[in-house]
């Protein structure tokens, strides 16, 4: 069965301080996995979509990256407006299915 | 380019009334759409996938008698939740690929926040 798991839950940094999310998947068929942003009552942003393992992409301080089993966000420097909910999801040839994992909820201090 | 446009954004019903939730492709052909369903705090759950002209499939445990979704046409699906009742509330979302998986991902509506009294 497709899986996609996020750590940590929840993350505070302080502002500056960097850090990176993890989000590891078991995807039949994985035909890109994705980044997003989501504010509280609001829908996801599109952040990134990687497709194969090695694959790297940025954004302003945000840089995603795909291994075989594992994707991370890096937050390089984050400011307060950063604070958000970060999802992972990843969508299945296989299943034709687009699935998320849990979410991490990075709060930034100014 | 690609955005998904969802209706209404909140709304309060009655125990026992009907809701109906609309998603429509303003820029593109939404050939597929991906309804979700999110508790406070809690990730994105998938409810079901919807094809334009078939019957939507279903992921285990969401009754498809209590959240009819029609797939009438390539711009517009839409979720009914049937016979409300307060565990329905929640904020439910629908997503659909609006074209290049680059630039735009699967483009996500703005939700709907459903408060069932």
């Amino acid at each position: 069965e497709d899986q996609v798991t996020q750590s940590p839950e929840a993350l505070r940094l302080q502002e500056g301080e960097s850090s990176s999310l993890n989000c590891s998947y078991t995807v039949s068929g994985l035909r890109g996995l994705f980044w997003y942003r989501q504010d509280p009552g609001k829908g996801p942003e599109f952040l990134f979509t990687l497709y194969s393992a090695g694959e790297e992409k940025e954004k302003e301080r945000l840089k995603a990256t795909l291994t075989k089993k594992e994707s991370f966000l890096h937050i390089t420097a984050p400011k307060p407006e950063d604070s958000a909910t970060y999802l992972c999801g990843g969508f299945g040839s296989n299943t034709g299915k687009l699935i998320f994992g849990q979410g991490t909820t990075l709060q930034v201090k100014p | 380019g690609a955005v998904v446009s969802q209706h209404p954004s909140w709304v309060i019903c009655k125990s026992g009334t009907s809701v109906k939730i609309e998603c429509r492709s303003l820029d593109f052909q939404a050939t597929t759409m991906f309804w979700y369903r999110q508790f406070p705090k809690q990730s994105l759950m998938l409810m079901a996938t919807s094809n334009e002209g078939s019957k939507a499939t279903y992921e285990q445990g969401v009754e498809k008698d209590k959240f009819l979704i029609n797939h009438a046409s390539l711009t517009l699906s839409t979720l009914t939740v049937t016979s409300a009742h307060p565990e329905d509330s929640s904020f439910y979302i629908c997503s659909a690929r609006g074209g290049l998986l680059d630039r735009y991902g699967y483009t996500f509506g703005s939700g709907t926040r459903l408060t069932v009294v």
